[in-house]
């Protein structure tokens, strides 16, 4: 099992360009999430799903979407790249008591 | 509404002496609580879990936390530390088994010699 999986692991951006961060899970869990992770602030959900079809926000989701079309994949967007999107980003699968998260995608914005 | 408050930014502790990391939250219902571990530049990993059951729980490397319902607290605790203990610990809540995971602000245990 390769667990949670996030690509790209790094990326520089200029304000204004869209990007899609991956995110897989080999392990079929129903449950996916997206954090974003700033100095002093810990993890902030952004978006999760609790299965294929189904998404909803989370602390905050400004400025990304996200879909769920199968239960492996779980990409975030980033429409319109802000230098307040500048974080580390990380993508998290759970069962029913426990989340695994992926190594992270470290986002620079110009 | 959840919340999650982490009393301590940065603990400073000798190699073989104990801490505790403290851990308060807010919730109207049940929760589940959880304390992350972060080493530099890695993900997070689960040190242990309070689900139900006794509110005594342990984890791995020797952690161990205590839930106090009446205080609302999780308290983080381990005898002796190691410099390799030095990492960012996190303290979360969920208030179901949806994944949603509501996390504290982060407390940097760094270990001397």
């Amino acid at each position: 099992n390769a667990g949670v999986t996030q690509t790209p692991k790094f990326q520089v951006l200029k304000t204004g360009q869209s990007m899609t961060l991956q995110c897989a899970q080999d392990m079929n869990h129903e449950y996916m999430s997206w954090y974003r992770q700033d100095p002093g602030m810990g993890l902030r959900l952004i978006h999760y799903s609790v299965g294929a079809g189904i998404t909803d926000q989370g602390e905050v989701p400004n400025g990304y979407n996200v879909s769920r079309s199968t239960t492996e994949d779980f990409p975030l967007r980033l429409l319109s790249a802000a230098p307040s999107q500048t974080s580390v980003y990380f993508c998290a699968s759970s069962r029913s008591d426990e989340q695994f998260f992926g190594p992270g995608t470290r986002l620079t914005v110009l | 509404a959840q919340s999650v408050t982490q009393l301590d930014s940065q603990v400073p502790v000798f190699e073989e002496a104990p801490v505790e990391l403290r851990c308060n939250y807010s919730s109207s219902v049940s929760v589940y609580l959880f304390w992350y571990v972060q080493y530099p530049n890695q993900g997070l990993q689960l040190l242990l879990k309070y689900l139900s059951g006794s509110t005594l729980v342990k984890g791995i490397n020797g952690f161990e936390a205590e839930f106090n319902k009446s205080q609302t607290s999780f308290h983080l605790r381990k005898p002796s530390v190691h410099i390799s203990d030095t990492a960012e610990y996190f303290c979360a809540v969920s208030s179901s088994n949806t994944g949603k995971l509501i996390f504290g602000q982060g407390t940097t245990l760094q270990v001397k010699p």
